[in-house]
């Protein structure tokens, strides 16, 4: 079956534009997380949705960031007025329920902020 | 706060058993992961517990001890493939925040 995916794979914007991440979870999957990586470092949490509660949006570093998510299926990672600190790869995962025993990973989408 | 501790580099030939140590320190506990990453790609599962003691798939295991705060990933018979970077990764705070450490860079020589 489609795993996780994760468009456009790669952006390239300017200092200041707005930019929307678009994740395809697995079909069914409740639980979908966003994260960040920046180059050589670990994965950073930003935003954690579960089926229709609430999501948890403790992970994410400003409130120039912001996510949803239709139902159970595709969420959008949205940056504003973006920083050249925000240039990294953004990693969408999902899996079956809430738990950590396995969260299957998209390709990721590689940000570079002019 | 919560916050994981891993070995930045390891070294291994062809053939060795590695152990890759993670200890943690978080406000609630439920369960440890382990997912490796190749350069450049996605990261992947690679096995969970949420008890103690020893899971093992294949040539990896995977050991936990709740007392200790502490956990390892052992990988035996060490291939070239397995050369990347391998993270562990708690959930805590009631479920609510995912943490995964700074990861482990292994790299397998001939």
């Amino acid at each position: 079956g489609a795993g996780v995916s994760q468009s456009p794979s790669n952006k390239v914007t300017e200092k200041g534009k707005d930019v929307e991440l678009r994740c395809d979870p697995i079909s069914g999957h409740t639980a979908l997380y966003w994260y960040r990586q920046r180059l050589g470092q670990g994965l950073e949490f930003l935003i954690y949705f579960q089926g229709n509660s609430a999501p948890d949006k403790s992970g994410l570093p400003s409130d120039r960031f912001s996510a949803e998510r239709t139902g159970e299926s595709v969420s959008t990672l949205t940056i504003q007025r973006t920083q050249q600190e925000d240039s990294a790869v953004y990693l969408c995962a999902s899996s079956l329920a809430g738990g950590l025993e396995t969260q299957y990973f998209g390709p990721g989408t590689r940000l570079l902020v002019l | 706060g919560q916050s994981l501790e891993q070995p930045s580099e390891v070294t291994a030939v062809e053939g060795a058993i590695v152990q890759i140590n993670c200890t943690y320190q978080t406000s609630g506990f439920y369960g440890l992961s382990w997912y490796q990453q190749h350069d450049g790609g996605a990261p992947t599962f690679l096995s969970y517990n949420a008890l103690d003691g020893l899971e093992e798939t294949g040539r990896f295991s995977s050991f936990l001890s709740r007392s200790d705060s502490y956990g390892y990933l052992l990988l035996q018979e060490l291939q070239m493939k397995d050369s990347a970077s391998y993270f562990c990764a708690v959930r805590d705070n009631y479920g609510q925040n995912f943490v995964f450490g700074p990861g482990t860079r292994l790299s397998v020589l001939p």
